[in-house]
């Protein structure tokens, strides 16, 4: 069974890069779509990215180009990187696994997931 | 990107049938997915591939999608499906989220 856990700051300021890692026990990350989705609160989920071990990797075009997702394959880990955050970066940040290819992907493995609070 | 309509709520009775519609210009042409997510919990996929589900959903969750609407329907609606329901869809190459339903099971 697959089984996600992500971890890192649940603070960071304004203006500065929110850093999280998603730990992946179970399964390989050299297989399947890696993603981090995030949800604000009290509202619907937002897709941030993904990435698939060939290198290729596909972002949400909201982000404006702020969004990093990079695999380390030697601790079956992939990690989110994303800058310049404002209040609205505040949310609960998902990593989850995604199953088949862009289109007909379906999200079939989740972490608990982690609240990022953004304030000064 | 945008974010796929879906009504805020939903309030059902027990054993009655509970439709949730997920509208956006798109959603035909793509395969849709419906996540169950309880309070502080992670979403759980409970229908992928517009209508099939995974091992362990109850038979009473079945979907379709035609069109710009998918729809997922529980028949026999229990208490232990009062959840908030998000659908998936995609739209050149990103996913797009619905807002949520919050079903209420009354």
């Amino acid at each position: 069974q697959v089984q996600l856990q992500e971890s890192g700051p649940g603070l960071v300021k304004p203006a500065e890069t929110l850093s999280l890692t998603c730990n992946v026990s179970g399964g390989s990350i050299t297989s399947y779509y890696w993603n981090w989705i995030r949800q604000s609160p009290g509202k619907g989920l937002e897709w941030i990215g993904s990435f698939y071990y060939s290198g290729s990797s596909n972002y949400n075009p909201s982000l404006k180009s702020r969004a990093t997702i990079s695999p380390d394959t030697s601790k079956n880990q992939f990690s989110l990187e994303l800058t310049s955050v404002t209040a609205a970066d505040a949310a609960v940040y998902f990593c989850a696994r995604g199953l088949g290819p862009p289109g007909r992907t379906t999200f079939n493995f989740w972490g608990p997931g982690i609240l990022v609070t953004v304030s000064s | 990107s945008y974010a796929l309509a879906q009504p805020p709520s939903v309030s059902v009775s027990p054993g009655q049938t509970a439709t949730i519609t997920c509208s956006g210009p798109t959603v035909g042409d793509h395969y849709a997915s419906w996540y169950q997510q309880r309070p502080g919990q992670s979403p759980v996929v409970v229908i992928f591939h517009d209508t099939r589900r995974p091992s362990g959903i109850p038979e009473r969750f079945s979907g379709s999608n035609s069109g710009n609407t998918a729809t997922l329907t529980i028949t026999g609606t229990q208490a232990m499906d009062e959840a908030d329901y998000h659908c998936q869809a995609w739209d050149a190459n990103t996913v797009l989220f619905g807002g949520g339903t919050r079903l209420t099971v009354l």
